[in-house]
């Protein structure tokens, strides 16, 4: 079946603008979650979905938000964008009701964001 | 506060070799450990987690970690390389709070 899926894969934003990306989770999966990678921070988690619900909040600014479909797919926005917004964004799913929980996390491939 | 630390970003192993990638962490409740990899142009796969059963965790690809509560450790360690275990491998670790703190990576390299 197919694996979690992110779009865009590649995308450049100005300073300033906003940005949503969007993520489609394997089929049967209701957990999403989010992560920011770059090379100085490594991976911080953003927040996690399961049923349109959000679970859970990393330590991120209110400009980042998101939310979950009842398909459950989910899209992240980035309002006001910075330089150091600048990163690859990974979505996640898994088949549990909490991705804390320690099953299997199936991670996209992220969507590339540079801001400029 | 909870953190998660790996040392080295970067560790070279000639193929055959012991293969030991470092990490520590800090949390002030029991904490579930995972370690991730992350192959080249593909998403972040499961090695193996700690779930406060047994303390030696054995993954796949013949990786294991053990958790050392005395040392706040849980290093992943693989008896001998192989050229495709050239990766970068991620620590991370989930406490009470349902907060999930990712390492900041180690890059490995396999010399043939």
């Amino acid at each position: 079946k197919a694996g979690v899926t992110q779009t865009p894969r590649y995308l450049i934003k100005t300073r300033g603008q906003q940005v949503t990306l969007s993520c489609s989770p394997i089929s049967g999966h209701r957990s999403v979650s989010w992560y920011q990678q770059t090379p100085g921070q490594g991976l911080q988690f953003l927040f996690e979905y399961f049923s349109e619900t959000q679970r859970n909040k990393g330590n991120f600014p209110g400009r980042f938000s998101g939310r979950q479909f009842s398909n459950s797919r989910s899209e992240m926005n980035v309002s006001t964008l910075e330089l150091g917004d600048s990163a690859l964004y990974l979505c996640a799913s898994s088949l549990g009701e909490n991705v804390f929980t320690g099953d299997t996390i199936y991670f996209g491939e992220g969507s590339w964001l540079t801001v400029v | 506060a909870q953190s998660v630390t790996q040392l080295g970003s970067h560790v070279s192993v000639s193929e055959g070799a012991l293969v030991l990638l470092r990490c520590n962490y800090s949390s002030s409740v029991p904490p579930y450990l995972f370690w991730y990899v992350q192959y080249p142009n593909q998403g972040l796969q499961l090695l193996l987690k700690y779930t406060s059963a047994a303390t030696l965790v054995k993954g796949i690809n013949g990786f294991e970690a053990e958790f050392k509560k005395s040392e706040t450790s849980f290093h992943l360690t693989k008896p001998s390389a192989h050229m495709s275990d050239a990766a970068e491998y991620f620590c991370a670790v989930l406490t009470g709070a349902n907060n999930l703190f990712f390492g900041t990576g180690t890059r490995l390299t396999v010399i043939p």
